[in-house]
C-alpha cells in the first residue's frame, strides 16, 4: 500500500513560539491531503482539507491563522501552528488522498506538547 | 459531515473470543471504513464497506452495513493480544472525501 510519512514524530516547544509539521506522501501524488486533531482516549477530529496549489478548507471552529497550511506540491502538505499554547499540545495526524487508489492514507502521527 | 459514533464501549475478553463493535452514524454516506489505532500511533485502515453493500468479510474481520437503522458493526474473531487497540469507524460523504470519525472503541484482548 502508499505510504504517507509525517515529521516530525514528536515535538516539544515553548509557549508562544511556533511549530511545523510536514505529511508526505511517499510514492504516490496526493492532490488532497488532510489534518485531523486527536486528545488523548477521543477521536480524531479533522481540522482542514489542504489541495494541492490552493487554500486549505477549514472546519467549523478551528482558527485559519492559527493553524497555517500549506500545500505546496502533490507530494507534502505542512501544518504550521503559531504561537503555540499549551492547549494546543495534541496529536497531529495527516492522511492524503490518492486518485489512483481511490482511498485515504494515514500518516503515523505528530505528538506536539506546548511547555 | 455526518459523525460517525460508536456505543462508547470499552471491551476486555480473553484470547480466542470474538469482539464485536458497533457504530452508527446519521446522515446518508457514500461508504464507511473501520480502522485501529495501537496506542499513540498513526491508524491502520482495515475494512471498508460500501452503502450498497451489507457484509463484507477480511481475513478475521466480518463489518455489516444497515443503511435503514444508519449503523455498522465490526466482529474480530478469535482475538488475539496484538488485537488490542482503538477502533474506530469513518464515514465519507457522497461527492467528497472527507472522513468523519466516531469515538472509538477501545478493546483489550487479554492473553
Amino acid at each position: 500500500g502508499a505510504v504517507v510519512s509525517q515529521h516530525p514524530s514528536r515535538v516539544i516547544c515553548k509557549s508562544g513560539t511556533s511549530v511545523k509539521i510536514e505529511c508526505r506522501s511517499l510514492d504516490f501524488q496526493a492532490t488532497t491531503m488532510f489534518w485531523y486533531r486527536q486528545f488523548p482516549k477521543q477521536s480524531l477530529m479533522l481540522m482542514a482539507t489542504s489541495n494541492e496549489g490552493s487554500k486549505a478548507t477549514y472546519e467549523q471552529g478551528v482558527e485559519k491563522d492559527k493553524f497555517l497550511i500549506n500545500h505546496a506540491s502533490l507530494t507534502l502538505s505542512t501544518l504550521t501552528v503559531t504561537s503555540a499554547h499549551p492547549e494546543d499540545s495534541s496529536f497531529y495526524i495527516c492522511s492524503a488522498y490518492g486518485d489512483s487508489y481511490n482511498e485515504q492514507f494515514f500518516g503515523p502521527g505528530t505528538r506536539l506538547t506546548v511547555l | 459531515s455526518q459523525q460517525g459514533e460508536e456505543d462508547p464501549q470499552a471491551l476486555s475478553i480473553q484470547e480466542g473470543e470474538n469482539a464485536t463493535m458497533n457504530c452508527s452514524y446519521k446522515t446518508s454516506i457514500n461508504n464507511l471504513q473501520w480502522y485501529r489505532q495501537n496506542s499513540g500511533r498513526g491508524l491502520v485502515h482495515l475494512i471498508l464497506i460500501r452503502s450498497n453493500e451489507r457484509e463484507k468479510h477480511s481475513g478475521r474481520l466480518r463489518v455489516t452495513l444497515d443503511t435503514s437503522k444508519k449503523s455498522s458493526s465490526l466482529l474480530i474473531t478469535a482475538s488475539r493480544a496484538a488485537d488490542t487497540a482503538s477502533y474506530f469507524c469513518a464515514t465519507a460523504d457522497y461527492g467528497n472525501n472527507r472522513l468523519a470519525f466516531g469515538k472509538g472503541n477501545q478493546v483489550v484482548v487479554i492473553p
